[in-house]
């Protein structure tokens, strides 16, 4: 079946320091990829998509590129914020499909 | 983007009650889905609601236990039957976008005593 997984978590970052969450991906159809964030006390974001292969996803910072080759869909940033302290929550949709398979999720805790 | 709200945000709820969730949608939309989201866990789909026929259910989901409501393209209820303790989640709906992407509500956290 179609499944993602995420880097385990907790990540914890300095202010201003890169950010790699790993995310990979296996699927029977063509998926279209996603990262959500939830911030505490609140419901998911979408924060960036993709949806074709070497397709980049970027929003606020964060970017993500389409990885067909290694099934993957790694999220960076550059240089974090306190403020992006949340929960990240990688997620494919098959072309088939309207369900969305979700990761674990990780959680970033980002230090001034 | 869907802007999404739901009520209520939180409830307690005490055992062998039943609490039932609204999820509006500020634009139309085909389908809505929604969620359970367990403590410091992912999301698992409950089901997927059409306007004008049955719900979906997941794997492990029944309606007597969740039954949805979906009586226009802009609104939909989840209820949460016969509470027990196992149930305390947070609860979330979603509405399909034109990309592919999904958009969430803020969820309504429950808590069971």
């Amino acid at each position: 079946g179609d499944s993602v997984t995420q880097m385990e978590g907790p990540v914890t970052l300095s202010e201003e320091a890169f950010l790699t969450i790993n995310c990979t991906y296996t699927a029977t159809g063509y998926p279209s990829l996603f990262w959500y964030v939830q911030y505490p006390g609140e419901g998911l974001q979408l924060l960036l998509k993709a949806t074709k292969a070497d397709d980049k996803g970027s929003n606020k910072g964060f970017e993500a590129t389409y990885r067909k080759e290694t099934t993957s869909f790694h999220l960076e940033k550059g240089s974090v914020q306190v403020s992006d302290s949340a929960v990240y929550f990688c997620a494919l949709r098959v072309d088939y499909g309207q369900n969305f398979v979700f990761g674990p999720g990780t959680r970033l805790s980002v230090l001034p | 983007s869907a802007v999404i709200s739901q009520k209520p945000s939180r409830d307690i709820c005490q055992r062998g009650t039943s609490l039932t969730i609204q999820c509006q949608v500020d634009s139309q939309v085909t389908m809505m889905f929604w969620y359970r989201q367990q403590p410091g866990q992912s999301l698992t789909l409950i089901a997927t609601a059409n306007q004008g026929s049955e719900a979906t259910y997941e794997s492990g989901f029944v309606i007597d236990k969740f039954p949805i409501s979906r009586p226009n393209l802009t609104f939909s209820t989840l209820t949460v039957s016969n509470l027990s303790p196992e149930d305390s989640s947070i609860y979330l709906c979603s509405a399909g976008g034109q990309g592919y992407e999904q958009y969430f509500g803020p969820g309504t956290r429950l808590t069971v005593t």
